[in-house]
């Protein structure tokens, strides 16, 4: 069953702009990660947010988890033509259950030049 | 630099085939994972296996089957391959602990006729 649900499935934007994405899950986590997809390549981690946790920053990105209302923002800030791929949060649920990450349908991100 | 690596970008197979899709890492990991990605679906955890023998069922297992007879080599396997199979199949491997990242390989594009 889909955990995450990335909002929204597409966006385009112009090169300089900030870009944010959304998450919601549906049950308890543990961490939460979001991973980077380029057109039909494998995924890339960029970077995970523990339950504790309320904010992070890596670089160019910043990613902010709210449990209470079980979601997370994914903020690229001055976005550049190579960050045009597709972003997925995935959650690692806790108590238990099968041990991958459960993935939402992601969210398509264009930078035009 | 880590490493996961998959036998095929690309293959096609017959409806009935047995089709076996290979997975190396080179990190010393001990939980390797196997997903299949479908436009609208997004990634769903086929199987995942914690040590060398061992196997757990994901999300959706029915019509695969793996094997983990060395710690660096995570192999599906697909008894009587089926059209429905048609798919991105991604390999990911992770260290034991639970907050850390997965890796990701390229990624095998299986096309059943």
């Amino acid at each position: 069953s889909q955990q995450g649900e990335e909002d929204p499935q597409a966006l385009s934007i112009q090169e300089g702009e900030n870009a944010t994405m959304n998450c919601s899950y549906k049950t308890s986590i543990n961490n939460l990660q979001w991973y980077r997809q380029n057109s039909g390549r494998g995924l890339v981690h960029l970077i995970l947010i523990r339950s504790n946790e309320r904010e992070k920053h890596s670089g160019r990105l910043r990613v902010t988890l709210d449990t209470s209302k079980k979601s997370s923002s994914l903020l690229i800030t001055a976005s550049r033509a190579a960050d045009t791929a597709s972003y997925f949060c995935a959650t690692r649920m806790s108590g238990g259950g099968a041990d991958g990450l459960t993935f939402g349908k992601g969210t398509h991100l264009i930078i035009q030049p | 630099d880590v490493k996961v690596t998959q036998s095929s970008r690309y293959l096609v197979k017959r409806t009935g085939e047995k089709v076996f899709l290979e997975c190396v890492q080179d990190m010393d990991h001990e939980n390797m994972f196997w997903y299949r990605q479908d436009p609208g679906l997004g990634l769903r955890l086929i199987y995942f296996s914690y040590d060398v023998k061992m196997k757990e069922k994901g999300d959706i297992p029915e019509g695969y089957s793996v094997s983990r007879e060395k710690k660096e080599r995570f192999s599906l396997i697909l008894e009587s391959a089926s059209t429905n199979q048609t798919s991105m199949y991604l390999c990911a491997s992770r260290s034991g602990q639970a907050y850390y990242e997965q890796y990701f390989g390229p990624g095998t594009r299986l096309t059943v006729t």
